[in-house]
């Protein structure tokens, strides 16, 4: 079945620190790849995406490379702000055992971004 | 962008009762609205998804008995738990697609904490 592996946080930087969320896959066949965000009391919010293999989704500053080799879609942020303090999902979409496509999540990394 | 809000966004209830969580997509129509569990510390577990006007598909393990959900307009969804028992307490979350395709991008609701006495 499709599974998603994420780094355990929770994950404290100073503010303009490089961030790195690892994160890996199991799927069949060709998933699409997502990180949302959650921050607090909100609901998640899809933050970027990339749909193929080699893609770089990239959106506020973050980006993603679809690596399908190492099967890895990790997170980066050159300098994290107090304001991207959230907690990061790391998600698939791909077909389910019922035949239909579905997303999977990662169990979530806590990121706090200290002033 | 579009949003989907929860009701209630907190509830304790008396194991043995009933909780019903609603799910609505305040500006757009939701053809195709999901319904996600969520423990401390673990990834969404997808527990069903529901079509407007037709029957929930729910995933192996999740008894349809126990988790009721209606799909009876394009804007609401809700969750019914019935007979509700301290293991049910968990954070709910629902999600709602615009149209049918697959590749069209979900959007979530904040979730809903169930506290089951």
């Amino acid at each position: 079945g499709n599974s998603v592996t994420q780094m355990e946080g929770p994950v404290t930087l100073s503010e303009e620190a490089f961030l790195t969320i690892n994160c890996t896959y199991t799927a069949t066949g060709y998933p699409s790849l997502f990180w949302y965000v959650q921050y607090p009391g909100e609901g998640l919010q899809l933050l970027l995406k990339a749909t193929k293999a080699d893609d770089k989704g990239s959106n506020k500053g973050f980006e993603a490379t679809y690596r399908k080799e190492t099967t890895s879609f990790h997170l980066e942020k050159g300098s994290v702000q107090v304001s991207d303090s959230a907690v990061y999902f790391c998600a698939l979409r791909g077909i389910s055992g019922a035949g239909s496509y579905q997303l999977t999540f990662g169990k979530g990394t806590k990121l706090s971004v200290i002033p | 962008g579009a949003v989907v809000s929860q009701h209630p966004s907190r509830v304790i209830c008396k194991s043995g009762t009933s909780v019903k969580i609603e799910c609505r997509s305040l500006d757009f129509q939701a053809t195709t609205m999901f319904w996600y569990r969520q423990f401390p510390k673990q990834s969404l577990m997808l527990m069903a998804t529901s079509n407007e006007g037709s029957k929930a598909t729910y995933e192996q393990g999740v008894e349809k008995d126990k988790f009721l959900i209606n799909h009876a307009s394009l804007t609401l969804s809700t969750l019914t738990v019935t007979s509700a028992h301290p293991e049910d307490s968990s954070f709910y979350i629902c999600s709602a697609r615009e149209v049918p395709s697959d590749y069209n991008e979900q959007f979530f609701g904040p979730g809903t904490r169930l506290t089951v006495l």
